[in-house]
Formats: C-alpha cells, sequence, structure tokens
C-alpha cells in the first residue's frame, strides 16, 4: 500500500459525459501528479500541482482539467468523454520539488475509466 | 525533449534464470532515471532509482541498474528471477530542466515460466 487512495476504482460513463476522479496523497505529500495509461498511448503525464498550485502540464487536454485543494487532495475532471478516453488513470504524490525532494512518486492504484 | 525506449516489449524467462531489461534514453544532461513495476490490476512501485554518483544502482526485490552514459542505457537486472517477477517493467527518465516530469518507456511485459 503507497498511502495514495484514489477513487472510484472502476468508472463507466457514457459518450459526452463529464466525471471526477479523486485522489488523496501520501500524509505530508505537497506534489500531486496524474497520468494516463492507455493501451495506445502507454502512460502518459498529464499534470501536476505543487501545494495547491499547478506546477507542470503535459499532454492533458483541454477538456480535462485538475485542482489540489487546501487539504491537498487532487481531482481531476473529464469532461465530454470520448470513447478514447477510455484509459487507467494514476496519480501520485511525492514530498515536495526540487532535486532534494525528488525521490519517489508513490503512486495509488488508479482509477479504470470506461466510456461506452 | 526527453524520451525513453524499452526496446523489448515481452520477455519469457524461466524461474531461476537471470533477467536484463533494457532502457535507452534521449536526454542532453544527466537525468534522473527510475524503474517502476506494476503488477497486474495494481499502481506502480518504485524497484530503483539514479540520480548521481555510483552507476551501479540496488533496489529492492533484489533488482539492480547500471547507468551507462555513454550507451544512454539504464539497464535492470535481476540475478535469479522469482515467478513473483511476473509483471510490467517501466523505466521513467525526469529532469530538473523539465520540472522533474517523468516520461515513462512503453512497458517490458515479463512473463516467468516454471
Amino acid at each position: 500500500d503507497s498511502g495514495v487512495t484514489q477513487t472510484p476504482k472502476h468508472l463507466i460513463t457514457a459518450t459526452g459525459q463529464r466525471v471526477t476522479l479523486r485522489c488523496s496523497p501520501r500524509s505530508g505529500d505537497l506534489s500531486v501528479y496524474w497520468y494516463q495509461q492507455s493501451l495506445d498511448q502507454g502512460l502518459q503525464f498529464l499534470i501536476q500541482y505543487y501545494n495547491g498550485e499547478e506546477r507542470a502540464k503535459g499532454n492533458i487536454l483541454e477538456r480535462f482539467s485538475a485542482q489540489q485543494f487546501p487539504d491537498l487532495h487532487s481531482e481531476l475532471n473529464l469532461s465530454s468523454l470520448e470513447l478514447g478516453d477510455s484509459a487507467l488513470y494514476f496519480c501520485a504524490s511525492s514530498p515536495g520539488l526540487g532535486p532534494s525532494s525528488y525521490n519517489e512518486q508513490f503512486f495509488g492504484p488508479g482509477t479504470r475509466l470506461t466510456v461506452l | 525533449a526527453q524520451s525513453v525506449t524499452q526496446p523489448d516489449i515481452h520477455i519469457t524467462v524461466s524461474e531461476g534464470a537471470s533477467l536484463e531489461l533494457r532502457c535507452n534514453y534521449s536526454y542532453g544532461a544527466t537525468p534522473y532515471l527510475f524503474w517502476y513495476v506494476q503488477s497486474p490490476g495494481q499502481g506502480l512501485q518504485l524497484l530503483l532509482k539514479y540520480f548521481s554518483g555510483d552507476t551501479l544502482v540496488q533496489g529492492i526485490k533484489g533488482f539492480e541498474a547500471e547507468f551507462k552514459r555513454s550507451q544512454s542505457s539504464f539497464n535492470l537486472r535481476k540475478p535469479s528471477v522469482h515467478w513473483s517477477d511476473a509483471a510490467e517493467y517501466f523505466c521513467a527518465v525526469g529532469s530538473r530542466s523539465n520540472d522533474y516530469k517523468l516520461s515513462f518507456g512503453a512497458g517490458t511485459t515479463v512473463t516467468v515460466r516454471a
């Protein structure tokens, strides 16, 4: 158990819908990362938050957005869903930023999203 | 841009045999290198990491990896594989100049036969 929790574990929805994925980082970790894992794209970095502020962006679609709340949990919002958005979405957390704290990203178990 | 290549999509190895998974990266400066393992239905677990210093790093579960700058490689090895090592393995690279974002390879699936 990494200490990172993600809910829900599975999500089945229809095209055009909107869903919210939730992540609680390990206690004390300030950084949260979101990744998408799909068969055709592999594991792709989406976005990172640090202490409530957006820190880095990767291959995140405009239909997707995220935020990190004062209690440090994070939510990933996916809207106007398409079939191709079906994937496993991982959240990871780490203590902070910089080489001294860039040690390990602890991954949650993921949320499997199926868009029908 | 940083990138990672794992040339082997699938490797089958006998239990007790040695295992080597290849990883090549593309990046100008010294990258931060990682190996993660993903068991079926699970998240990713860090096996080992390289930031600087000794180019041979030891990780958990008996794994080790060697950073070779001249070959832009960071291959993962295990002397004797156990059935529980069957999983998917990902090599990843990060860098300070890229805000520490991790770029992952496509992964190598390891099957262990009895």
